[in-house]
């Protein structure tokens, strides 16, 4: 078993529906979970970073996280054609810099206006 | 959040080759970080390169095929040593951002494809 699971998918929206994308993992070390999207041709860019569990909202971005399941989700709101991406969890179990980052492989999203 | 350059964005290369990678990064850091994004597959790092001392590498990487150099703290490169088309990814430079904390700030990436 792999240490983060994410359905690459891809996944197809219309424009305003509500988007959720899920990860979930193994290891109960990590404390620290992150969200970035990846548009085509550019590197990942942060969305959303929670410690251990509860929800974090960010506009139209809600991040979960529930540790006692190992489940990790991102919602998005009023999904955009903007929204188009592939979105990345990510999770570590030290808040210090140089702590490896596990990736999950991505789902890619589609937004249809 | 810092700002990274990298050089080049894609490129082609013939089998037995090697490509050096470069990245820029508009402020001093400490931390440097190499990624390796394969087709279909998670972010992986490679290794973390600081100044002044040598690169580490992760499990499965090494230095002979991934030669890091870390000459200040704005600046790094990767070597891709004598490439096979398994060698076909993106590459990616990053940096922690500035509140120290595990969060990274990516390069675009370079997209090498080995023929």
């Amino acid at each position: 078993q792999k240490e983060v699971e994410q359905d690459p998918g891809p996944l197809s929206v219309p424009e305003g529906a509500i988007v959720s994308l899920n990860c979930t993992y193994s290891n109960s070390a990590f404390q620290y979970f992150m969200w970035y999207r990846q548009y085509s041709r550019k590197g990942p860019e942060l969305l959303m970073y929670t410690y251990s569990s509860g929800n974090k909202e960010d506009g139209r971005f809600t991040a979960q996280v529930d540790k006692s399941s190992k489940y990790i989700s991102l919602f998005i709101r009023d999904s955009q054609p903007s929204d188009s991406a592939t979105y990345l969890c990510a999770m570590t179990p030290g808040h210090q810099a140089g702590t490896a980052l596990i990736f999950g492989k991505g789902t890619t999203l589609s937004v249809s206006s | 959040s810092a700002v990274i350059s990298q050089k080049p964005s894609r490129d082609i290369c013939q089998r037995g080759t090697s490509l050096t990678i470069q990245c820029q990064v508009d402020s001093q850091v400490t931390m440097m970080f190499w990624y390796r994004q394969q087709p279909g597959q998670s972010l992986t790092l490679i290794a973390t390169a600081n100044q002044g001392s040598e690169a580490t590498y992760e499990s499965g990487f090494v230095i002979d095929k991934f030669p890091i150099s870390r000459p200040n703290l704005t600046f790094s490169t990767l070597t891709v040593s004598n490439m096979s088309p398994e060698d076909s990814s993106i590459y990616l430079c990053s940096v922690s951002q500035d509140s120290g904390a595990n969060v990274l700030t990516f390069g675009a990436g370079s997209r090498l494809t080995v023929l």
